[in-house]
């Protein structure tokens, strides 16, 4: 199969700190991965797609200086909320895909920034 | 840009009953996939089906299948002899063929209940 880990499931933190959220594919090497934000009862927003050794692009509206992404291999990328507040508290979920085939996706974390 | 419509906020269905979820999308594209995701109470993103548009057959995997009417960009959900462990949120997605980014553009969902 193709399983997707996140890290970590769910973090509390104090408003202006920063977090750092890690998304791994376990089983296969992933050319690109997604993050997505979810707000309850609705649907997934993507906010930027990782490559692999570049930079990634992020989806209008996102602050690429307050959610700096990185994938530093082809099974890892991180996504870091900088100087986080509450209105960062949502669930983030990552997703990896091999070249051409479905995105997987991994379980999810729950930030909350009080 | 490509869209997906999920018309039905809220369904139900009675356990061992059959459902129908809709799902319609726009895209100027000829070749693309679809697929639909289940996310239950934990959050976790299931993949339920996929359907490569240049496939006439429509895809099935066990008691889920689906109804793909490209000429009218359809593409429903059928749930079989609906389980109680059915019950979640279920998301359309469209993801082109071609194309740097393959980015998924989401339906914005239909809960399932399934009641007993």
């Amino acid at each position: 199969g193709a399983v997707v880990s996140q890290h970590p499931s769910w973090v509390i933190c104090k408003s202006g700190t920063s977090v750092k959220i890690e998304c791994r594919s376990l089983d296969f090497q992933a050319t690109t991965m997604f993050w997505y934000r979810q707000f309850p009862k609705q649907s997934l927003m993507l906010m930027a797609t990782s490559n692999e050794g570049s930079k990634a692009t992020y989806e209008q509206g996102v602050e690429k200086d307050k959610f700096l992404i990185n994938h530093a291999s082809l099974t890892l990328s991180t996504l870091t909320v900088t100087s986080a507040h509450p209105e960062d508290s949502s669930f983030y979920i990552c997703s990896a895909t091999k070249k051409g085939e479905t995105q997987y996706f991994g379980p999810g974390t729950r930030l909350l920034v009080l | 840009a490509q869209t997906v419509t999920q018309s039905q906020p809220e369904m139900s269905v009675q356990e061992a009953e059959t459902v129908t979820l809709s799902c319609t999308y726009d895209t100027s594209e000829s070749d693309y996939y679809l697929f639909w995701y289940k996310q239950p109470p934990s959050r976790q993103m299931i993949l339920v089906i996929r359907q490569e548009a240049y496939k006439q057959q429509n895809a099935t995997e066990n008691r889920f299948s689906v109804n793909f009417q490209k000429a009218a960009k359809s593409f429903s959900l059928k749930i079989s002899d609906s389980q109680l462990g059915d019950a979640a949120m279920y998301f359309c997605a469209y993801r082109p063929l071609s194309g740097s980014a393959r980015q998924l553009t989401f339906g914005s969902g239909t809960q399932l209940t399934v009641l007993p």
